[in-house]
This record gives C-alpha cells, structure tokens and sequence, in this order.
C-alpha cells in the first residue's frame, strides 16, 4: 500500500541553523501538508500546499519556515533559524483531494531536536 | 473557529474492557469532517475513520465503532473487548469547508490496556 515517507527519522542541529525536512508524498496526491507535534502535547497544523503554492497557514508558520516542492516528488519544509521551541515531531501529510473531502494519511514523521 | 475537545487526558482499562473515548467539537460550518487517528508508542499517525458532517451514520469497523451525534456535536469512539496492541494515543480532528484546508487534533487521550 503507497505511504508517505520522511526523512530523515531524527534530526538534531544546534540552535540558529537551518533545517531541511524532507517528505515524499504518495503519489498520486495533490496536497501536502506539515504539522508538528512538540513532545506530549496536540498535533498542530503547519502549512498545506498545493499546485506549488501555499494554499493555507497558521500562525506557527512564520517567516522562517518555508515549503518548496522541488521536483516531482519531495515536498519540504526549511526551517531558517531553528530555536530551541522548534524541537518537536514534524509530520507530513499528503491526501487525493483537498484536505476537507479526503483523507490526509501522515508519514511516520521526523523528530527535530534543536540544541 | 473550529475546536476539537478530548476531555479525557488518559485511560486505563484491563484486557477486555469496552472503552470510549470521548469527542466534542465546535464548528460554524455546516459541512465539515471529522477524524480518528491512533499514535501508538512508536510515533506514527495512523488514520482511523473520517466522516462528513452529512452522515450521522454510526460506524463500526471490527472492535472499533464511532457514535456520530449533531445534536451534542460529538464524535465518540468505542474499542469493544480492548487489546493491549489498542494501547496508544487516540486524537480526534475536525476540518473544515474550503477554502479552510487545515485539520484541528484535539489533545488525545492516551489509552492503556492492561493484560
């Protein structure tokens, strides 16, 4: 069954780097999303993106975040600046659709520590 | 603004119990979805059940079964005869009609099923 994959599983970097997070949607999806998840607290939404352009943001997604979809495969997320708030598990997600008439099916995620 | 509420923050249930998770929502709209999705211990998001605003249908899928009630605007999500693989977070979600393409968890309910 086709699944959304990211990579890498667990990245650590020292505070003030950038970050590059890398999904691989499923492939015949049309949108993509980032949420985040900090350590035990709720999933939150980030950005969703379609026909290479952001369609919707939250508040968390402020200028130093940034989503590209470099070729026909990756979709990622840039992280310019990383604090120490950064740190949490960041899913991507990818659905048919749009988000509110289809399923979004989540990859495993990437774990971001900022030292 | 949509709002998901999970009043419950944790459960612990022997093998073999029936237990219910509790979901509230809030919502202007008149067309939205609703969602399940698991995170067990290893991290991932896994897709449970998604529902439209138009079917009060209930749903039972095995063990799983999801109680859909408008009038209360609850989205309540019953494990007959719990296993301890049922041992995980459970967050339910709510989105919206376009152009909103976001997707709001609400906090989780971690669930423990004991041997």
């Amino acid at each position: 069954e086709p699944e959304v994959t990211q990579t890498p599983s667990h990245q650590v970097t020292q505070m003030g780097q950038e970050v590059i997070l890398r999904c691989v949607p499923i492939s015949n999806h049309l949108y993509f999303y980032w949420y985040r998840q900090i350590l035990g607290q709720k999933v939150e939404f980030l950005v969703s993106f379609y026909n290479n352009e952001i369609s919707e943001k939250s508040e968390i997604f402020d200028d130093q975040f940034s989503v590209e979809r470099p070729d026909g495969s990756n979709f990622t997320l840039k992280i310019r600046s990383t604090k120490l708030e950064d740190s949490a598990m960041y899913f991507c997600a990818s659905s048919k659709t749009g988000g509110n008439t289809d399923t979004q099916y989540f990859g495993p995620g990437t774990r971001l520590t900022v030292l | 603004a949509q709002k998901v509420t999970q009043a419950q923050t944790e459960i612990s249930v022997v093998e073999k119990e029936d237990v219910t998770l509790d979901c509230v929502y809030e919502t202007r709209d008149t067309t939205y979805y609703l969602f399940w999705y698991k995170q067990p211990p290893s991290g991932e998001l896994v897709f449970l059940i998604r529902r439209n605003s138009f079917d009060e249908q209930n749903e039972i899928s095995g063990r799983y079964s999801w109680n859909f009630q408008k009038s209360t605007s609850s989205f309540n999500f019953t494990i007959t005869a719990s296993q301890v693989v049922d041992s995980a977070v459970y967050f339910c979600a709510l989105s919206e009609a376009p152009p909103n393409n976001d997707m709001r968890f609400g906090a989780g309910t971690r669930l423990t099923v004991k041997p």
